[in-house]
C-alpha cells in the first residue's frame, strides 16, 4: 500500500517566489491535514480538510498561504510570496476520519527560502 | 503557551538504560496518541490511549495514561540505538484536529 506521497522532497527558492507543495493522501482516507515543523515551534497544524472541504484554517499564518483540495486524491499548499521565515518542513497527513484513527504522515517537504 | 508540555526536551542515554518521558496538559484529554519520528520521515503512530489509568505495552515500551486523563508517560526498558528519535504526544481538539507537543528528542548511545 502506498502511503501519503508528498512532492517535492526538497525545495530551495528565493524570497518573493511562489512555492507549491503537493500531497496525495492514502486512498479511501477522507481527512487531510497540512502541518509545518520547525525546531522552535514544533509541529503546527496549518489547515485540515474533511471530504475535500476545508474545515479549520486557523493555523494558516497569513494570507500568503493558501491550500486547496480539488479532489479526494490531491491537495496543494501554496505560499506566495515566500519569505525566509517560511523555511520549515511541511508535512501532509491523511486519516480515515474516525475519532481514534491515527494520522498517516508523508515524508515531508523541506522548504528553504533564501 | 503550549497546550501539551513534554519533558524532557532532550535526553541522551547509554544503550541498556531505562528511561521515562512525560506529556502533560492542564486540560483533560479525551484520548492521547504517541508518535515516533525518525530523521527525514514523518511521525508514525505508536499507541492510542483512551481510558484514565490505562497501561499499554509495545515490546519494551510501556505507555500510561493518568487517572485524571491530564498526563501520560512513556517508559522504555533497556533502550537500544534503534529507539533513537523524536517522541511526540498528541491530543484531539474537537472531532478531528490533532495538536502535538514539542516532543522529546531521544538519543541512545551504543
Amino acid at each position: 500500500d502506498a502511503g501519503v506521497i508528498q512532492s517535492p522532497r526538497h525545495e530551495v527558492t528565493e524570497m518573493g517566489q511562489e512555492v507549491t507543495l503537493r500531497c496525495k493522501p492514502i486512498s479511501g482516507h477522507n481527512s487531510l491535514f497540512w502541518y509545518r515543523q520547525t525546531m522552535m515551534r514544533g509541529l503546527e497544524l496549518l489547515i485540515y480538510f474533511n471530504n475535500n472541504v476545508p474545515i479549520d484554517d486557523s493555523g494558516m499564518p497569513e494570507d500568503r498561504f493558501s491550500a486547496k483540495m480539488p479532489n479526494a486524491s490531491f491537495s496543494t499548499l501554496k505560499i506566495q510570496p515566500s519569505e525566509p521565515r517560511d523555511s520549515a518542513v511541511y508535512f501532509c497527513a491523511s486519516s480515515p476520519g474516525q475519532y481514534y484513527s491515527p494520522l498517516h504522515f508523508g515524508n515531508g517537504t523541506r522548504l528553504t527560502v533564501t | 503557551t503550549q497546550l501539551l508540555e513534554q519533558s524532557p526536551q532532550f535526553l541522551s542515554i547509554q544503550e541498556g538504560e531505562n528511561l521515562t518521558v512525560y506529556c502533560n496538559s492542564s486540560s483533560v484529554f479525551s484520548s492521547l496518541q504517541w508518535y515516533r519520528q525518525e530523521p527525514g520521515e514523518g511521525p508514525v503512530l505508536l499507541v492510542t490511549v483512551v481510558t484514565g489509568g490505562e497501561v499499554k505495552k509495545l515490546k519494551r515500551l510501556t505507555f500510561q495514561f493518568g487517572d485524571a486523563r491530564k498526563d501520560s508517560s512513556l517508559h522504555i526498558t533497556a533502550a537500544q540505538p534503534g529507539d533513537t528519535g523524536l517522541y511526540l504526544c498528541a491530543m484531539k481538539q474537537g472531532a478531528q484536529k490533532l495538536v502535538f507537543g514539542q516532543g522529546t528528542r531521544l538519543t541512545i548511545n551504543p
